[in-house]
């Protein structure tokens, strides 16, 4: 069964640090997306792309966070530096289709100390 | 603004008896997706929903898309250890050019043996 991939699955990293995650989407899903969880709430879309262009990167803070898809297949999501506030579990989704189910990857969980 | 509101927040149940819980908006959804989230993991997607009226089963899930469009009720019968986790339910939106999910805050069932 087709899966979505991600590394690492957990992080602990110092803060002002720079920390990186990628995420392999289910072969030939064109959208991908990065979402941001904190415990006891839904995921937060941080950056949604299709192929390899960025479609929304509204909430993306942007003065320290940066997303790629060059080829239009794997992606990565990298924050510099990291604040402690960044603690949560970041997760990757692909979908064949913008708007129709998505499926998730296991998430890094990104602990800032 | 787009909101979910799952309900009950939380549930603690014995093993062997039914759960319901039900997601509710105020703005009309043409899709409803249930996801399942254990802790330290991705959401995986449990039942898509795209029709009024429909009634969807998996395994001992049953799912339904209201009839107003602006409802959907989750249901597990016989419920087993391995049910304990978050259920999220989540629509997608129109987001300018783009089609966004909304979440629900989720409904965290615990399951006693």
């Amino acid at each position: 069964e087709a899966e979505v991939a991600q590394s690492p699955r957990y992080k602990i990293t110092e803060k002002s640090q720079a920390v990186a995650f990628w995420c392999d989407p289910i072969s030939g899903h064109a959208t991908l997306y990065w979402y941001r969880q904190i415990l006891g709430q839904g995921p937060e879309l941080l950056v949604q792309f299709q192929d390899e262009s960025v479609v929304d990167d509204s909430q993306l803070p942007k003065d320290r966070f940066s997303a790629e898809r060059l080829k239009g297949v794997d992606s990565t999501l990298k924050i510099q530096p990291a604040e402690l506030g960044d603690s949560a579990m970041y997760l990757c989704a692909s979908s064949g289709q913008v708007g129709s189910e998505q499926y998730f990857g296991p998430g890094t969980r990104l602990t800032v100390t | 603004g787009q909101q979910l509101n799952q309900s009950p927040q939380s549930m603690f149940i014995q093993e062997g008896e039914d759960v319901s819980m039900n997601c509710t908006s105020s703005s009309i959804f043409n899709t409803w997706l249930w996801y399942k989230q254990d802790p330290g993991e991705g959401p995986v997607l449990l039942i898509a929903l795209y029709k009024a009226g429909e009634l969807t089963s998996n395994g001992r899930l049953t799912a339904q898309f209201g009839i107003t469009r602006k409802d959907s009720f989750l249901n597990i019968s016989a419920s087993i250890p391995s049910d304990v986790g978050i259920y999220f339910c989540a629509g997608p939106y129109n987001a300018g050019n783009n089609r966004k999910l909304i979440w629900g805050l989720g409904t965290s069932l615990a399951v006693n043996p």
